[in-house]
């Protein structure tokens, strides 16, 4: 199983830049990082996802060193808005579902 | 998400009882996911399915039982509700491809076994 490994909870202020790493040491050739991002109430949102560098999308940026065994979610510029539960998972495309381990997920919270 | 509903959005029901949930999406996509989700343990995948009757178990299947008999249809039933089930049950669906695959969750079922 890829398993990941994340910080519990992050506190940060708006208008600063906030980066969440997660560890994935045993991640296979065909894995794709993905991160997801959820409210209260609500289920998961699709953020990003990448496979090596980085990738950068109107929400946020993605980081994955050559090793690939870790990956930073980087917001820019956050709001109180982004308080949200954030979750990484490492995967690859039609392998079975039951190896995609969404774990506890990263509470991140913003400060006025 | 636009795609994917789930009904009840809330249930209260009493232990012993069977429950069925419903997925519905106008996706088009082949896998389907049901999630529950539990204070201090994030996301654990119930079932899936690959197909129409297609389906397989995931880690916390006990008690649960799923059917598809259409693409756009994926039902869950708790065959005699306790209270350990109390808890917001999600589905998920995806379109995996090689260059990637990615969730699209439904908004949640809120369900209390009492």
């Amino acid at each position: 199983l890829a398993k990941t490994t994340q910080p519990i909870s992050m506190d940060s202020y708006e208008g600063q830049e906030v980066n969440i790493t997660c560890s994935h040491n045993n991640i296979a050739t065909n894995d794709y990082i993905t991160w997801y991002q959820q409210f209260p109430s609500q289920g998961p949102r699709f953020i990003i996802q990448g496979y090596k560098t980085k990738v950068t999308n109107e929400v946020a940026s993605l980081f994955i060193p050559a090793d690939r065994k870790s990956s930073t979610l980087s917001l820019p510029r956050v709001s109180l808005s982004d308080t949200a539960v954030y979750y990484c998972l490492v995967g690859a495309p039609y392998s079975s579902a039951s190896k995609i381990i969404f774990g506890s997920g990263t509470r991140l919270s913003i400060r006025p | 998400d636009a795609g994917i509903t789930q009904s009840p959005r809330h249930k209260v029901t009493e232990t012993g009882t069977p429950v069925t949930l419903r997925c519905h999406q106008t996706e088009n996509h082949r896998y389907m996911y049901w999630y529950r989700q539990d204070p201090g343990h994030g996301l654990r995948l119930i079932h899936y399915s690959y197909g129409v009757k297609d389906t397989d178990k995931g880690e916390v299947s006990d008690g649960y039982s799923v059917s598809r008999s259409k693409t756009e249809d994926f039902l869950l039933t708790l065959e005699s509700a306790t209270s350990s089930q109390t808890s917001v049950y999600f589905c998920a669906i995806s379109d995996p491809s090689w260059g990637g695959e990615t969730y699209t969750f439904g908004s949640g079922t809120r369900l209390t076994v009492v």
